[in-house]
């Protein structure tokens, strides 16, 4: 089974430090993806990343940003956390090849508290 | 963005069929149609997908109405782990950097509830 690691499941930081939230996947995936969950708006796609070093913004990026040096971990990066960045963050992989058959598979989230 | 409109919530009862409604009246040709649900304090998680014909799995089948604009995911004995939000989304080809990519945009899904 593929396995989708979010090194932290709880986190809080103080407004304006600088956060980072870091995802691991096992499954030699090429595309790995960053989303936020917020009642009311559901799943947002924030960033993501076809290949190492390949980065792609997603539909609300403004205030994040990303790395990948390695196939398989992706890190989001909140330059100076604030508290409208309180929110449940999910990561997910899929491999490129036939991408559209292929699902997504998502880690059990990290909840990421700013006060 | 793709859409699609889903029941806020559905109940059922143990051991009973499900059948969670979902519309997507603007599908163009090659969008797939693909189910997710997310358990209490976890991920979203695949169920199901499918294009134009209905598809049978170990976990549901999805139903796909002729003309594409409607799906049904069926659950066909619902248990309580069950119980969950699920999710009926577009996967739409999108460019990005020069590849393609499938592109998910998840809507509020439907809370499905399980009765005993």
């Amino acid at each position: 089974d593929v396995k989708v690691t979010q090194s932290s499941r709880y986190l809080v930081k103080r407004t304006g430090e600088k956060v980072f939230l870091e995802c691991v996947q096992d499954m030699d995936h090429e595309n790995m993806f960053w989303y936020r969950q917020d009642p009311g708006l559901g799943l947002r796609l924030i960033y993501f990343s076809y290949d190492v070093k390949m980065k792609e913004k997603g539909d609300i990026p403004e205030g994040y940003s990303v790395s990948r040096e390695k196939k398989e971990r992706f890190s989001l990066i909140l330059e100076s956390a604030s508290t409208n960045q309180t929110s449940m963050y999910l990561c997910a992989s899929r491999p490129l090849r036939r991408f559209l058959l292929s699902p997504l598979h998502f880690g059990n989230g990290t909840r990421l508290t700013v006060t | 963005d793709a859409k699609t409109t889903q029941p806020n919530s559905m109940e059922s009862n143990e051991e009973e069929p499900v059948h969670l409604p979902c519309n997507h009246s603007t599908i163009s040709g090659t969008d797939y149609i693909h189910w997710y649900r997310q358990l209490p304090s976890q991920g979203p998680e695949y169920v199901i997908h499918g294009l134009t014909s209905n598809v049978n799995n170990r976990m549901a089948s999805l139903a796909i109405a002729e003309d594409r604009k409607s799906s049904t995911l069926i659950l066909h004995r619902a248990t309580l782990r069950d119980a969950a939000v699920y999710y009926c989304i577009l996967l739409r080809l999108a460019n990005a950097g020069g590849t393609s990519y499938g592109k998910l945009t998840f809507g509020q899904g439907t809370i499905l509830t399980v009765h005993p």
